[in-house]
This record gives structure tokens, sequence and C-alpha cells, in this order.
């Protein structure tokens, strides 16, 4: 079975600091990528996913996301964070194999506290 | 169409009773999936329509669970004889195929507390 992990459970950054959330997955063969983001109090909304082609994908608001295929890594990141990027990020794996499975397997969750 | 609308938002209930929540997907989304998100833990999956076709289930989703989409719009999710370990946010998502187009769109959710 697929697993994802996030490495940190809660990061606390300044405003203008830059940010990195680590994600790794477990499961060897390909792969759809995804970042979600939760906003204190409202849904989970997508931020960025890698489906293939370039492995450094852009998202909204300024966010990136490299896939590195060896290191089975999907990391997140902004250079330059602000107060309103305070929420939580989920990192998530879909298995594209083609067994036909639909499911999106989380991490489970980064917190970031940015500060003013 | 605003999204992905989950009703109710809250759901206190008694250990042993039942419980139903529904989902109404974007209009134009064919594919319908219901998640389950406890405390400190990202969202797993429950179970997965495509159409009205129930095509994939979790085995979290216990003989108490059952999940219909009866003509391929709106869904629900029945929990029969609740537990306390039931109490979560159940999440539902939906998508137009071609994940690689348009992703997952997630609801709020409707939060359980099973006393």
């Amino acid at each position: 079975a697929q697993s994802v992990s996030q490495h940190n459970h809660h990061v606390i950054l300044s405003e203008a600091a830059s940010l990195e959330l680590g994600c790794n997955y477990s499961y060897g063969g390909t792969v759809n990528l995804f970042w979600y983001v939760q906003y204190p109090g409202q849904h989970l909304q997508l931020l960025l996913k890698y489906f293939s082609g370039d492995p450094l994908v852009k998202g909204i608001k300024g966010f990136e996301a490299e896939f590195i295929k060896s290191k089975f890594s999907f990391n997140l990141r902004k250079p330059s964070v602000q107060w309103s990027d305070t929420a939580e990020y989920f990192c998530a794996v879909k298995d594209d194999s083609g067994a036909g499975s639909y499911q999106l397997t989380f991490g489970k969750g980064t917190k970031l506290s940015v500060i003013p | 169409d605003t999204g992905v609308s989950q009703d109710p938002r809250h759901k206190i209930t008694k250990r042993g009773q039942n419980v139903t929540f529904r989902c109404d997907p974007i209009s134009e989304h064919n594919r319908l999936y219901w998640y389950r998100q406890t405390l400190g833990q990202g969202p797993e999956f429950l179970t997965y329509f495509q159409n009205e076709a129930q095509l994939e289930k979790s085995r979290l989703l216990s003989d108490r669970f059952s999940a219909e989409r009866p003509k391929g719009s709106f869904s629900t999710l029945e929990i029969q004889r609740t537990e306390q370990g039931d109490s979560a946010m159940y999440l539902c998502a939906s998508s137009m195929g071609l994940e690689a187009n348009y992703g997952y769109t997630f609801g709020s959710g409707t939060r359980l507390t099973v006393v």
C-alpha cells in the first residue's frame, strides 16, 4: 500500500522567510502528485499537481514543487511567505499505474504558521 | 455553481444511532469520492463513484457504512449503529475525469461527533 510522509508537523516562519515542506511517498510505480492547502475554516484547495513532463511544477500563490523520482519526493517551496499563507498543507499521491485505483493517499499534513 | 456542497455541516448523534450525510458535487462532474479525516491525520479514502456506479471501496468502509449515488448526481453516506470511533470529518470531492486537467474539488465536510 502507498504511504505519504510529511516530515514536519508544525513549521513556524516569519514573513518573507523561504519555505520548504518535505513530502516523500512509498510507491515505486507511476504516480500523480498533489499539494492541497486548507486555510483556517475553509475546505481543501488544490495548490498544484504533477502528472508528467517538467518535474518543476508551478502552482497558485507563488508556490512550486519539484518531483524528484529517484528520491520519491515532491517538496513544496515558496521563496517568500506571507501571513496569509498560514494554513495546513497536505501532500497526496495517486497510483497512476493503470491498476484502476482512483484514491488519493494523503500525508498527515504540515501546519504552517507565519508570524507578521 | 459554487462548488461541492455537503449537508449537514455538523452532526452530533448518540452512539448506536444511524446518520446520513449528503453531498452535491459540481454539476458536470461525473466522479465523486468520500473521504474521512480525523484529528491530526490527512484525509483517508472511503469510496469512489463514477456516475451512479460505486467502483471502489476502502477496507475502512465497514458493513455499517453504505454509500449511494442513485442518479449519478448527489450522493449519500449512511453510517448505521454509530460508534465513538466514527467521530470525524467526512469529506466529499468530485472531478470531471481527466484529473490531469481538473484535479479534485473538495467540499467543506460534515463533522460528525458521536457521544
